[in-house]
């Protein structure tokens, strides 16, 4: 069974610095997607960033970006010029030929 | 378009009780998914649905039921509530197809049990 391993349970930044979150997951497949999703207060589940495990290239959205290593399965998101409005928390999640699985979390709290 | 709504955003139930927790897509999404989410624990799939009139078991479906008769609507029953099952629920929809895989949210029910 696939498992997401998240080993940072909180975290804190300081405002337009960077951040780091860690994501290491365990599958035998080959094909799958990765996924982090933010969920701030409002418990909203916002999708932030996904990542095709075929695609070499590490995707990014605006501050947004990954680093995808297939071969150590780890898949960390990193948070550019952190504002304050990325307080929340973050989940990595995995989906491979059936369910989504996801991490247990990350609590980010970006500090002024 | 709505997205994924979910009805109520919280509840009070007592040990026992029953009560269906309502979840609806307007976006034609064949996959629809239900978790819940503890402390510490991230989101755990209760049960989930391929398109309607089809449903699975996931990670964790006991002490609920789920139906899928129409594409827009995935309902959860909790059957004699416990207090274990105090947890916000989160339904999930998605178009399921390989090329672009994206779940989108509701809003989540906020559920005690006393």
């Amino acid at each position: 069974a696939q498992t997401v391993t998240q080993s940072q349970p909180e975290m804190s930044v300081q405002e337009a610095e960077t951040v780091t979150l860690s994501c290491t997951y365990d599958t035998s497949e080959n094909n799958y997607y990765l996924f982090w999703y933010k969920q701030p207060p409002s418990r909203q589940m916002i999708l932030v960033i996904r990542q095709e495990a075929y695609k070499q290239q590490n995707a990014t959205e605006n501050r947004f970006s990954v680093n995808f290593q297939k071969a150590a399965k780890s898949f960390s998101l990193k948070i550019s010029d952190s504002q304050l409005g990325d307080t929340a928390m973050y989940f990595c999640a995995f989906k491979g030929r059936n369910k989504l699985v996801f991490g247990a979390g990350t609590i980010l709290r970006v500090k002024s | 378009n709505a997205g994924v709504t979910q009805t109520p955003k919280f509840q009070v139930l007592k040990t026992g009780q029953s009560m269906t927790l309502q979840c609806a897509q307007d976006m034609n999404h064949e996959y629809m998914s239900w978790y819940r989410q503890d402390p510490g624990m991230g989101l755990r799939l209760i049960h989930y649905s391929v398109g309607a009139g089809i449903t699975d078991q996931g990670e964790v479906p006991n002490g609920y039921n789920v139906s899928r008769s129409t594409t827009e609507d995935f309902p959860l029953r909790l059957l004699s509530a416990a207090p274990s099952q105090t947890s916000v629920y989160f339904c999930a929809s998605s178009t399921g197809a390989r090329s672009y895989y994206e779940q989108y949210f509701g809003p989540g029910t906020r559920l005690t049990v006393t």
